[in-house]
């Protein structure tokens, strides 16, 4: 199987910061990622799919790049609506995986 | 506008299989390239990706839980249902069901339901 490491695992910052979280693979996944946000309690919204593709109604805020094994997403300026916990996902293969998450904390 | 509702019992004992339904509405299953995929979290932890299935009824399983898992379709109810076999505590997880998309962007999750808890305890 794919393996997916997140890092961090914690992070702490301000609002207004610029924030990159990164996930990198055990092998090749090409750009097949997505990256989701999940807030306690509820499900995970996505947020970027095909590593640098906006899902409709996010906010521009938001970006993913990457590809081969190493991927990141970037929030240019932390809002408060953004702390929350982000999941990468890779479906290079027909066995999805998903990331160990990445908490944003206030700091 | 596309949504979708696990149901399923609450706690089920140790060794039991595990039922869940996913109720859509806003699409169907018989659409070139939808899918309709279960997805795990444990309380406290990340998530964990269980099965698929495809408009064109094919299946795809987690390979460390595929010999516990069956996943399967009801088209014109609109329902996918997920079997879990022989049950463990360290089965309890909130259980989501999602939609994948027909479009290009491959196994992404665009829609999520609510997720329904499941404990297992004896």
């Amino acid at each position: 199987d794919i393996q997916m490491t997140q890092s961090p695992s914690t992070l702490s910052a301000s609002v207004g910061d610029r924030v990159t979280i990164t996930c990198r693979a055990s092998q090749s996944i090409s750009s097949w990622l997505a990256w989701y946000q999940q807030k306690p309690g509820k499900a995970p919204k996505l947020l970027i799919y095909k590593a640098s593709s906006l899902e409709s109604g996010v906010p521009s805020r938001f970006s993913g790049s990457g590809s081969g094994t190493e991927f990141t997403l970037t929030i240019s300026s932390l809002q408060p609506d953004d702390f929350a916990t982000y999941y990468c996902q890779q479906y290079n293969s027909y066995r999805l995986t998903f990331g160990g998450g990445t908490k944003v904390e206030i700091k | 506008q596309i949504t979708l509702k696990e149901s399923g019992p609450t706690l089920v004992k140790p060794t039991q299989t595990l039922t869940l339904t996913c109720t859509f509405s806003g699409f169907s299953l018989s659409t070139s390239g939808v899918g309709v995929g279960w997805i795990r979290q444990p309380p406290g932890k990340a998530l964990e990706w269980l099965a698929l299935i495809y408009w064109d009824d094919d299946k795809r399983y987690s390979p460390s839980l595929k010999s516990r898992l069956t996943i399967t379709k009801d088209t014109s109810k609109n329902q996918v249902v997920l079997t879990m076999t022989n049950m463990d505590p360290v089965d309890t997880a909130t259980y989501y069901c999602a939609h994948r998309p027909a479009i290009a962007a491959g196994d992404a999750f665009d829609i999520w339901g609510q997720g329904t808890m499941v404990t297992v305890s004896s």
